[in-house]
């Protein structure tokens, strides 16, 4: 019953490095999303996919990059890390149905970053 | 207009008190909504679903709909301690059916 697994916990990168944070999800379901949350603030979505091979922008895609070659597997790519991306990252996944909703969508347990 | 909205709180509610949140949407074809819970420091947690207008209770909990209205609101009843935290409504709009959150209601149940 591993659900989402997301790695590392936590990381500290100095400015200008790049790093990817992995999920999985062995729940085969077709969305998956990537959120970041500043502390006190809701979830905003960074990137999210529908399924293998297609991925689509959210509402704060800027300095990131996405991949979904397969269906378990969604990592997130931070190019020329800059201290605005110091967040908590989540990475969700959920089952929709096309234009009639979907599930719930399952966390992992976050990543903290700080870019310094 | 944000897609989401919540009032950021905090809301204040004495121990054994109903706490009552709510959460507006901005696009009309939104099919699912959820509420979760975040403690400090952790992931967020499902507390419930709802998928028709009306009501659905769960133990301490009822999430009531209004698709008209395009609001989703959350009662706790007989608040404790332990229920202090952040919710979340979180919606999959139509369009990309896609999964929206509201910036989070803080809610603090004092003893």
């Amino acid at each position: 019953n591993a659900g989402v697994t997301q790695t590392p916990k936590f990381r500290i990168l100095k400015i200008g490095q790049s790093m990817t944070l992995q999920c999985a999800q062995d729940m085969n379901h077709n969305y998956m999303y990537w959120y970041r949350q500043d502390p006190g603030m809701g979830l905003k979505l960074i990137y999210y996919s529908v399924g293998a091979g297609i991925t689509d922008k959210g509402e704060v895609p800027n300095g990131y990059n996405v991949s979904r070659s397969t269906t378990e597997d969604f990592p997130l790519r931070l190019e020329l890390a800059a201290p605005s991306q110091t967040s908590v990252y989540f990475c969700a996944s959920s089952y929709s149905y096309r234009g009639s909703g979907g599930t719930e969508a399952f966390f992992g347990q976050g990543t903290r970053l700080t870019v310094v | 207009q944000k897609e989401v909205e919540q009032n950021s709180g905090p809301l204040s509610v004495p121990e054994g008190a109903i706490a009552s949140l709510n959460c507006t949407y901005s696009d009309r074809g939104s099919q699912s909504f959820f509420w979760y819970r975040q403690y400090s420091g952790k992931s967020p947690e499902l507390i419930m679903s709802i998928y028709s207008n009306g009501d659905k209770e769960d133990g301490r909990f009822t999430a009531q709909l209004n698709k008209a209205s395009q609001y989703v609101s959350l009662l706790i009843r007989d608040s404790q301690p332990s229920d202090s935290a952040t919710y979340l409504c979180a919606v999959i709009k139509a369009a990309g059916n896609k999964l929206t959150f509201g910036g989070g209601t803080r809610v603090l149940v004092k003893p």
